[in-house]
């Protein structure tokens, strides 16, 4: 069955380090989201990115963030500076299609530990 | 208050017993999802219901939705242990949003 597939599973930065996260999306796939989940929280939508653009964003997705599809493939998720309360899994996801009910399937998660 | 909220937040049953999560949320919306997630993993998509449904079943799994409550439940018949895990709901707006807002979920303990 397809999967989105994300690495690296764990990464551990120190503070104020870059960091980015990679996902494979399906490969017929179109549309593409960033979710995060503070460890014991709820899911938190932080942006989606629709031809090669970015759809919309939430509050939480702020200048220290960026998205990009720099090849056929991948979707990445840039922290400049992380911040201690980046730590988080951070679940990458596709759908087929911005069209219809938006059904996700979700990458297993990078979990970010930020020191 | 938050878009979303599931109870009870943890819930134990023995194997073969049913388990029923509750959701509430806040907005119009067009469809309620649920979705699984097992411990560290990512969220796996169960079942989805239009605004336009009251009910709806896949295999083990019963979902109901009451609009003019704000409300959903998820019923799990006949629980195996494998169904372990933490429950969401998550619903989409009912205005052009592409985002899924998620509840609390709940913690499903199955004891075999």
């Amino acid at each position: 069955e397809p999967e989105v597939t994300q690495t690296p599973s764990h990464q551990v930065t120190q503070m104020g380090q870059e960091v980015i996260l990679r996902c494979v999306p399906i490969s017929n796939h179109l549309y593409f989201y960033w979710y995060r989940q503070i460890l014991g929280q709820k899911v938190e939508f932080l942006v989606s990115f629709y031809n090669n653009e970015i759809s919309e964003k939430s509050e939480i997705f702020d200048d220290q963030f960026s998205v990009e599809r720099p090849d056929g493939s991948n979707f990445t998720l840039k922290i400049r500076s992380t911040k201690l309360e980046d730590s988080a899994m951070y679940f990458c996801a596709s759908q087929v299609t911005p069209e219809g009910a938006n059904v996700l399937t979700f990458g297993a998660g990078s979990r970010l530990t930020v020191l | 208050s938050q878009q979303g909220e599931e109870d009870p937040q943890a819930l134990s049953i023995q194997e073969g017993e049913n388990a029923t999560m509750n959701c509430s949320y806040k907005t119009s919306i067009n469809n309620l999802q649920w979705y699984r997630q097992n411990s560290g993993r990512g969220l796996v998509h169960l079942i989805l219901i239009r605004s336009n449904e009251r009910e709806k079943h896949s295999g083990r799994l019963r979902v109901t939705l009451d609009t003019s409550k704000k409300s959903s439940s998820l019923l799990i018949t006949a629980s195996r242990a494998a169904d372990t895990a933490s429950y969401f709901c998550a619903t989409d707006g009912s205005y052009n949003t592409d985002k899924l807002i998620f509840g609390t979920g709940t913690r499903l303990q199955v004891f075999p």
